[in-house]
């Protein structure tokens, strides 16, 4: 599976877009992106996946460059409560097996 | 109420003493899989499972076995824990397959705090 570099942390101004970069320049052609996030020590929570095409649903939006080497999840008006870690995860789909690696993921503070 | 759950949720152990963590799933999922997590280290993960009785090792399975007789339970085992498995664990379970190809979202429990003394 392709390797991830997301930034360390980021900070949110509470009722502002949140943009979060990931980078996967190795990714192939069929490996699908995949967004979870982790709010304080509870288990992980999955947001979003997509292949090529940008995706949204209620929780957030995912852009996917045209080369696909990264991806920018998008929380359109943080809240407080979306303070987390978020993972950006690249792998296979289900026919390539269902190994699953998690990198260090980015923390992101929102404030009021 | 759809659900990953484990047990205990908190353990203290010594070295040396066998335990074992339970997951159990209500949702019918083929999938299940454990993680652990370490400061610095992220989400690692041990073993997983397709479905009953068919696993395979994660990236860190030393030390650990698993089990899969039953399609909602899916047991972490530590024959002989040591200091160094000193961990939170977590207990995750999806779909086997998903319509677009991809990999379905994967449901996680509310980890198992481990400390071996």
């Amino acid at each position: 599976d392709a390797k991830t570099t997301q930034p360390t942390s980021m900070d949110c101004a509470e009722g502002r877009a949140a943009n979060l970069p990931c980078n996967h320049s190795t990714i192939s052609g069929n490996e699908y992106v995949y967004w979870y996030r982790q709010i304080h020590s509870q288990g992980p929570q999955y947001i979003i996946h997509g292949l090529k095409n940008n995706e949204t649903n209620e929780m957030a939006s995912l852009i996917i460059t045209e080369d696909r080497k990264s991806s920018t999840l998008i929380l359109p008006h943080a809240t407080l409560r979306d303070t987390a870690v978020y993972y950006c995860i690249v792998r296979v789909g289900w026919a390539g097996g269902f190994k699953t690696i998690f990198g260090a993921g980015t923390r992101l503070f929102v404030k009021a | 109420e759809a659900q990953v759950t484990q047990n205990p949720r908190y353990l203290i152990t010594v070295t040396g003493k066998k335990l074992t963590v339970t997951c159990s799933q209500n949702m019918n999922h083929e999938y299940m899989s454990w993680y652990r997590q370490d400061p610095g280290l992220g989400l690692r993960q041990i073993y997983y499972s397709m479905n009953v009785e068919v696993t395979d090792k994660g990236d860190v399975p030393e030390g650990y076995k698993v089990s899969r007789k039953e399609k909602r339970n899916f047991p972490l085992i530590l024959e002989s824990p040591s200091p160094n498995q000193t961990s939170l664990y977590f207990c995750a379970s999806s779909l086997l397959y998903s319509r677009d190809g991809g990999y379905n979202e994967q449901f996680f429990g509310p980890g198992t705090r481990l400390t071996v003394l």
